[in-house]
């Protein structure tokens, strides 16, 4: 069953353009959601966070635009590079109970950024 | 400060041989974790361990076993290797339990062959 659906599987974007990549999940407890980049060859590595008490958070060029309702959140990358080509991973997780900070994750998004 | 390590980077093992994947970190985190990851599959929890001395079963545990040996390090044993089990495999840790909101800090990965 998977909880966190993430679209689109690849994306071309030029350089200077936006790269947006989004994410639907299903489970309502889950209240943490982070996004985490890949470089080939490497383990993943956290980008960005938010939390659904704000509907988006900023962080330079990347931000995450978040839905409670609708139950979406999205990444965007303003004034993309070639060096944020890479794999770029959705992720949720619910506090409490037995979930102890266990990160469901999307199925992923390969970003190339062309010169 | 190495993080998270990982031994071997590579491995190719023959169906039914068994191997153990050994993780290591150094940044006295209480919780680490096992996944897999596969292409258009996203990343898959195996197993996880909440704290030293626990261990729990993720999303796909069939045909492993893991074992805490200490806070620092904690390995994964494939018994009876499939063709199936061929994946890229992560090793992450994080510094605590039990609250959604802690940063995973994943290693290199270990790329896995069965033939």
């Amino acid at each position: 069953q998977q909880q966190v659906k993430q679209s689109p599987q690849s994306l071309i974007v030029q350089k200077g353009g936006i790269s947006i990549i989004n994410c639907a999940y299903e489970n309502t407890a889950f209240d943490y959601f982070p996004w985490y980049q890949q470089f080939p060859g490497k383990g993943p590595a956290l980008l960005i966070a938010i939390r659904p008490d704000v509907s988006e958070k900023k962080e330079g060029r990347f931000t995450i635009s978040f839905n409670k309702s609708a139950k979406q959140f999205s990444l965007h990358i303003m004034d993309s590079q070639p060096g944020d080509s890479a794999t770029y991973f959705c992720a949720a997780s619910k506090r409490g109970g037995t979930s102890y900070g266990k990160l469901t994750f999307g199925q992923g998004t390969i970003l190339t950024v062309h010169p | 400060n190495a993080g998270v390590t990982q031994t071997p980077k590579f491995q190719v093992l023959k169906t039914g041989q068994s191997m153990t994947l050994q993780c290591a970190q150094d940044m006295n985190h209480n919780s680490m974790y096992w996944y897999r990851q596969d292409p258009g599959m996203g990343l898959r929890l195996i197993y996880y361990s909440a704290s030293e001395g626990t261990t729990d079963k993720g999303e796909v545990p069939n045909g492993y076993n893991v074992s805490r040996l200490n806070k620092r390090e904690f390995s994964l044993r494939l018994e009876s290797a499939a063709p199936s089990q061929t994946s890229v495999y992560f090793c992450a840790s994080s510094v605590t339990s039990g609250g959604a909101g802690d940063t995973q800090y994943f290693g290199p990965g270990t790329r896995l062959t069965v033939l």
